[in-house]
C-alpha cells in the first residue's frame, strides 16, 4: 500500500517552453502533497505544499508563478515548470500523506533536463 | 527554526556489522520520527516510522526514540552491500523536516 507514482520519469525540454509533472496518490487518498527538488549530491528541498482545492504554499524563494502548483483531487497534483530555463533541470519528487497519517510517502521522481 | 541534524559521513561499516546512525532535532515538541533510505538517482523511501520513546524493530532495522535527550537513531544489523545509501531522519511538522542524511557505506 501506498504507492505514489509520477509521470513523467524523465521528461527533457527546450529553454522556454513549459512542462506539466503528475503526481498521484494510487493506493490511498492525499489531502495535502508535497514536491520537492533536488540538484546532485544536495539534500531534497521543498518547494511547495499543495492542498487538494485551495491554493499551494510555497517556500521562500520559489517563484509562484514560475512552479504552478494544481492540487485538482484528493489522487493527483500537478507541478507545472513554465519557462524553464536550464537551471531548472534538476530532479523533482512528489510526497503525500494519506489521510488520518503521519508517513509521507515519495514518488519515484522526475527528472527534467532543459536544453 | 526547527531543525534536524546528522552527520553526513561517510560511515562505512564491514558487511555483517551492525551500521548506527544518529539524529538530533530542535523542536522538543515534535511527536514522530521518520528514517528514509534514498539510493543515489532515486527518491526516498520510507523504512521506519517512531512515535514512542524506546524502540522499534522491524527485520534488520531497529529504529530508537529518545524524546528527553531530542534523538533518534537507526541500528542496521548484519549489514549488507545493498544497505550502501544516503539514510535521512524527518521529523513531523507539517511538512516533515529533513535532515540532510548520512551517507552509508557497506564494505563487503
Amino acid at each position: 500500500g501506498a504507492v505514489v507514482s509520477q509521470h513523467p520519469s524523465w521528461v527533457i525540454c527546450k529553454s522556454g517552453t513549459s512542462v506539466k509533472i503528475e503526481c498521484r496518490s494510487l493506493d490511498f487518498q492525499a489531502t495535502t502533497m508535497f514536491w520537492y527538488r533536488q540538484f546532485p549530491k544536495q539534500s531534497l528541498m521543498l518547494m511547495a505544499t499543495s492542498n487538494e482545492g485551495s491554493k499551494a504554499t510555497y517556500e521562500q524563494g520559489v517563484e509562484k508563478d514560475k512552479f504552478l502548483i494544481n492540487h485538482a483531487s484528493l489522487t493527483l497534483s500537478t507541478l507545472t515548470v513554465t519557462s524553464a530555463h536550464p537551471e531548472d533541470s534538476s530532479f523533482y519528487i512528489c510526497s503525500a500523506t494519506p489521510l488520518e497519517s503521519h508517513e509521507q510517502y515519495f514518488g519515484p521522481g522526475t527528472r527534467l533536463t532543459v536544453t | 527554526q526547527k531543525e534536524v541534524e546528522q552527520n553526513s559521513g561517510p560511515l562505512s561499516v564491514p558487511e555483517g556489522a551492525i551500521a548506527s546512525l544518529n539524529c538530533t532535532y530542535s523542536d522538543r515538541g515534535s511527536q514522530s520520527f521518520f528514517w528514509y533510505r534514498q539510493y543515489s538517482g532515486k527518491s526516498p523511501e520510507l523504512i521506519m516510522f517512531i512515535y514512542s520513546n524506546g524502540d522499534k524493530e522491524d527485520g534488520r532495522f531497529t529504529a530508537q526514540l529518545n524524546k528527553a535527550s531530542q534523538y533518534v537513531s537507526l541500528l542496521i544489523r548484519d549489514s549488507q552491500p545493498s544497505d550502501s545509501a544516503t539514510y535521512l531522519c524527518a521529523v513531523r511538522n507539517t511538512p516533515l523536516v529533513f535532515g540532510k542524511g548520512t551517507r552509508l557505506s557497506v564494505i563487503a
